[in-house]
């Protein structure tokens, strides 16, 4: 079982849809969760990262579920330049330092 | 503020070839460094990390080294590539759980 699992879709959705990825992770022991945005040929960037509560930041939500080892990235009136790919990204156990990323999920946002 | 450079930005390099990618950070001190390699339709996979000068952790058994001269360098080198070397070599310094790339090598061996 991969440590980090997402469908790699691609997520085709029109402009201003709502479109949720879901991330599974396997190591119980993880500590800190995030999502990166990935662009065609380019280097990761952090979109935000994930806390126990919830947290939203515009059109952005994200959820933890620790009992179900579950993350979710809500989207919310897509643009298109949301078009990317997402990673879905865990830190390995209690060593905080070392992060493992998921394949990503794609999203195609279409006018 | 904090930049991180790597070079070069394109490779094409014979099997058997040396390798050397060159990482480098400004506005920080004492970074953790982190090298990565994102092969076609994977996912980044961890090689790499340094939390000072003269410490690297191994996390995959491969061809390649890496090496941290100076506080805000970062080296990964192969004495002789292999095919399946290719990929985008992503080098990333992290303060704590963040961690920011550079804008990556895209390595191609043939």
């Amino acid at each position: 079982r991969k440590e980090v699992e997402q469908d790699p879709g691609p997520f085709n959705v029109p402009e201003g849809a709502t479109v949720a990825f879901n991330c599974t992770y396997s190591n119980s022991a993880s500590q800190s969760f995030f999502w990166y945005r990935q662009d065609c040929r380019k280097e990761p960037k952090l979109l935000m990262s994930v806390y126990s509560s919830g947290n939203e930041d515009g059109r952005f939500t994200a959820q933890l579920n620790r009992a179900s080892q579950y993350i979710s990235l809500l989207i919310r009136d897509s643009k298109l330049s949301d078009s990317a790919t997402y990673l879905c990204v865990v830190t390995t156990g209690y060593n905080t330092d070392k992060l493992i990323f998921g394949t990503g999920t794609r999203l195609q946002v279409f006018p | 503020s904090q930049t991180i450079h790597q070079w070069p930005a394109t490779l094409v390099q014979p099997v058997g070839s040396p390798l050397s990618l060159e990482c480098t950070v400004e506005g920080t001190s004492n970074p953790n460094l982190y090298w990565y390699r994102q092969a076609a339709g994977r996912g980044l996979q961890l090689l790499f990390y340094s939390v000072g000068i003269g410490q690297i952790s191994s996390e995959v058994p491969q061809n390649l080294s890496a090496s941290r001269p100076q506080d805000r360098q970062f080296i990964l080198s192969s004495k002789k590539l292999l095919l399946s070397d290719s990929g985008f070599y992503l080098c990333a310094w992290g303060p704590s759980y963040e961690q920011y790339f550079g804008p990556g090598t895209r390595l191609t061996v043939t």
